[in-house]
């Protein structure tokens, strides 16, 4: 149980373009999603935190109009990441947290942007 | 303010040799502690958790780690490594209402044969 998912698993897209990424909740229902992303042997650094139904919380020093989250139920949350450029290639995880206070991770998608 | 201290970045050892991956916290409420492994291009996967109850905690993949709240510890251990451990291990803390969790920097573990 509790699995997440995420899409796409990488993508590759040029500068200017915006791009779309989706995590799900395939086994439970997350009443709480977080978006995270990680630099090269790094940690992971939250960006948002976004409950169903309402905006999302974003983490001092993200940009709320670059990266647009939306919660639209309990078990998908989608990050865009608009107008991207190369300094936001990154790899981005998602993670998903019922009712307890454990959190499970999406398996990551990594974005490059030429 | 919660934070995690992974004390060690990397930590190299033998295969079938004994490991402990050390992680401190500091929190002024009571604390939700998790370890947590990431394979190259993953995301992270639950080795276990601390909530409540019995301070040593056993999780998958034959790992365990002891809760000491008088040395504010949660290091993380198992008797012996396989190739297979290698991977980069993170440990966090949150607590209950919904606090944020708050990660560690990591601990790379490289099991050599």
């Amino acid at each position: 149980g509790a699995v997440v998912s995420q899409h796409p698993s990488w993508v590759i897209c040029k500068s200017g373009t915006s791009v779309k990424i989706e995590c799900r909740s395939l086994d439970f229902q997350a009443t709480t999603m977080f978006w995270y992303r990680q630099f090269p042997k790094q940690s992971l650094m939250l960006m948002a935190t976004s409950n169903e139904g309402s905006k999302a919380t974003y983490e001092q020093g993200v940009e709320k109009d670059k990266f647009l989250i939306n919660h639209a139920s309990l078990t998908l949350s989608t990050l865009t990441v608009t107008s991207a450029h190369p300094e936001d290639s990154s790899f981005y995880i998602c993670s998903a947290r019922e009712d307890t206070d454990t959190q499970y991770f999406g398996p990551g998608t990594r974005l490059t942007v030429l | 303010a919660q934070s995690v201290t992974q004390l060690d970045s990397q930590v190299p050892v033998f295969e079938e040799a004994p490991v402990e991956l050390r992680c401190n916290y500091s929190s002024s409420v009571s604390v939700y502690l998790f370890w947590y492994v990431q394979y190259p291009n993953q995301g992270l996967q639950l080795l276990l958790k601390y909530l409540s109850g019995s301070t040593l905690v056993k999780g998958i993949n034959g790992f365990e780690a002891e809760f000491n709240k008088s040395q504010t510890s949660f290091h993380l251990r198992k008797p012996s490594v396989h190739i297979s451990d290698t991977a980069e291990y993170f440990c966090a803390v949150s607590g209950p209402g919904g606090f944020k969790t708050i990660f560690g920097a990591g601990t790379r573990l490289f099991v050599k044969a």
